[in-house]
């Protein structure tokens, strides 16, 4: 198991235009977490799954912005609408539900800039 | 609301020393967990660290301690014998075990450690 995957690694799209991110957790890890992180800042969540149901939103998951874990394994988050407010960094982060007070598993992140 | 504050947006220290990075939190939970995670430039998210709120004894991982103060809230890190590749941001996150916060992690604004030669 080579741990949480997030691609792609940097995406750059127009103001307008919708963008999706994929995130691999690490395969026994029935949750899933995604966070974004601005500049200077702690990250901040916004949703997490358990197997495949979203059992949690943040005020900050807008409209716009719309996450899925299908068969309980990969997830996608999509942004509808991009606007420059949503360059981030998408981090993905992965856990076993009984090991949570262990911490969570992070990915590399999705770099998003919207121009 | 939990909330964690990290009241050091900046730090550095001389390659060999120690270093002790502060956060507070805020919480009604009693049963909670606390952690410290290191973000490298450009690089992904580890844990240094955690911490059991219900255990006294404080937590340690090699060069790495941390100052547990549950009356006071307060979960500090000390970074013994720094090394160049300690240099990152450094993130105190929170997690509960109910109500809004179950699901997540709560994290600090991070405080940025660079180690000097």
């Amino acid at each position: 198991d080579t741990g949480v995957s997030q691609d792609p690694r940097h995406k750059i799209t127009k103001r307008g235009q919708n963008v999706t991110f994929r995130c691999d957790p690490i395969s026994e890890h029935n949750r899933l977490y995604w966070y974004r992180q601005t500049l200077g800042q702690g990250p901040e969540f916004l949703t997490y799954f358990q197997n495949e149901a979203q059992l949690e939103k943040s005020r900050l998951l807008s409209d716009r912005f719309s996450a899925e874990r299908p068969k309980g394994s990969f997830s996608t988050l999509e942004i509808q609408r991009t606007e420059q407010g949503d360059s981030a960094m998408y981090l993905c982060a992965s856990s076993l539900t009984d090991m949570v007070g262990y911490g969570y598993t992070f990915g590399s992140g999705t770099r998003l800039t919207v121009v | 609301a939990q909330t964690v504050t990290q009241s050091q947006p900046e730090m550095s220290v001389q390659e060999a020393e120690t270093v002790t990075l502060s956060c507070t939190y805020d919480t009604s939970e009693s049963n909670y967990y606390l952690f410290w995670y290191k973000q490298p430039p450009s690089r992904q998210m580890i844990l240094v660290i955690r911490q059991e709120a219900y255990k006294q004894q404080n937590a340690t991982e090699n060069r790495f301690s941390v100052n547990f103060q549950k009356a006071a809230k307060s979960f500090s890190l000390k970074i013994s014998d720094s090394q160049l590749g300690d240099t990152a941001m450094y993130f105190c996150a929170f997690r509960g075990n109910y109500g809004g916060s179950q699901g997540n992690l709560i994290f600090g604004k991070g405080t940025k450690l660079s180690v000097k030669p």
